[in-house]
Order: C-alpha cells, then sequence, then structure tokens
C-alpha cells in the first residue's frame, strides 16, 4: 500500500525553538506539500516542492521554511516556533499532470503541533 | 481568485438518513472537482471527483455533480452510516496549477 509517512503523530515543543518535521513518500511523486489544518480555516497550503531542491511559496508560508534534497523527503522546518504555530500539519504527494487527478493527493496522519 | 465555500457543520443526521452537503466553488477557467474525506485521526483519503460540467463521481455510495451552471459541486448520499461520520472537504484543482484548494470542511455526526 502506498504511503505518506509523518515522523511524529504528536510533537510538543517551547516558544523560540526550531522545529522539524518530517515526510516521507513512498510512491516516486514528484510533487509534496505541506498544510496546516485549524477549525474552521480548513487547509493552508504552507509550502509546495516540484522537484528535488525545488520550492516555492503557498499561501501562508512566514514562520516556516522547507527542505527537499531527496525526492521522497519533504522537511518543514519552524525556524523559531511561536504559539500561534500550534496546529494540526499535514503532508501530501501527488504525481505530476494527469495523475495527480487520477490519483489526488496522497496525505500522510498528520502531526499535532503543540507549542507552549 | 480561486476559492471553495462550503456549508457549515457540524451535520448530525440519524442512520439511514438523506445527506447533502453544499458545495460551491469560484474559478477562472475550468477547474477539476474533488470530495475529500478526514476520519477521525488520520490524514485525508480521496472520496470522489469530476473533471468536467455535467460528470457525476461516485464512490462508497456517495455522488456529487459537476453544476458548471451553479458552481457547484454538492456532495450527497441516499442513506449514511454510522461509519460515515468524517470531516469532508471539497477542492478544486486547476490544469495549470501543481495544488489543490480546499474548502473548510464539514464535519459529519451521524447517530446510531
Amino acid at each position: 500500500d502506498v504511503k505518506v509517512t509523518q515522523s511524529s503523530r504528536y510533537l510538543v515543543k517551547r516558544t523560540g525553538e526550531k522545529v522539524f518535521l518530517e515526510c516521507v513518500q513512498d510512491m516516486d511523486h514528484e510533487n509534496m506539500f505541506w498544510y496546516r489544518q485549524d477549525p474552521g480555516l480548513g487547509l493552508r497550503l504552507i509550502y509546495f516542492s516540484y522537484d528535488v531542491k525545488m520550492k516555492e511559496k503557498g499561501d501562508i508560508p512566514e514562520g516556516y521554511s522547507v527542505s527537499r534534497e531527496k525526492k521522497e523527503r519533504f522537511s518543514l522546518i519552524l525556524e523559531s516556533a511561536s504559539t500561534n504555530q500550534t496546529s494540526m500539519y499535514l503532508c501530501a504527494s501527488s504525481p505530476t499532470g494527469q495523475g495527480a487527478f487520477d490519483y489526488g493527493y496522497t496525505f500522510g496522519s498528520g502531526t499535532r503541533l503543540t507549542v507552549v | 481568485g480561486n476559492s471553495v465555500t462550503q456549508m457549515e457543520g457540524p451535520v448530525t443526521l440519524s442512520e439511514e438518513a438523506f445527506l447533502t452537503i453544499n458545495c460551491t466553488y469560484t474559478a477562472t477557467g475550468y477547474p477539476s472537482l474533488f470530495w475529500y474525506v478526514q476520519y477521525p485521526g488520520e490524514g485525508l483519503q480521496l472520496l470522489l471527483k469530476a473533471t468536467k460540467a455535467d460528470d457525476k463521481g461516485s464512490n462508497k455510495g456517495f455522488e456529487a455533480t459537476y453544476r458548471k451552471e451553479t458552481t457547484s459541486f454538492h456532495l450527497e448520499k441516499g442513506s449514511v452510516q454510522v461509519s460515515d461520520s468524517a470531516v469532508y472537504f471539497c477542492a478544486l484543482w486547476m490544469d495549470s496549477s501543481y495544488k489543490l484548494i480546499f474548502g473548510s470542511g464539514t464535519r459529519l455526526l451521524v447517530r446510531p
């Protein structure tokens, strides 16, 4: 079964810490995405990557950065965590073009991050 | 810009009731439309999709018809089960873009 795996299910960090959220996919997908999910706001795109070492800002990139050194791995970095970054973070991957339509996105189970 | 609007939840129904979750969209062009479902504690899963006007997507008893004239893609099911309790997201995708645009999600609670 194809998978997107997020390294942590729950995470508690202190304000000001540097936080790494890891995501790995085993489907050889070109595209990878980081979303945050908040009640009443749905899913908001933080960053996405369409190839190794390529990245583009999504709708809410402030306070975040990303790294994609290998095709299967896409990391989200909170440079200095703040309490307003407490949220559920979802990673997703997809193939390009028609494949993205046919198969949709594959999502990980999410990381619930609490910043105290 | 492109956007998706869903009815606010939660929607609470008794088992075997008829379900409708409204979704309308705004898009410059002709998007593809999707419904995703998120069961408790899990990520999102693709439920169904449609690529052009009048297409009907269906899966697991759920249906949605792409209505260009009303820019809508309402989700329906004739008889819900307790196991359908989840959050449902409507989304659109433009061919020219890499990314899905999601609505805010609608929580469905089905009582026995």
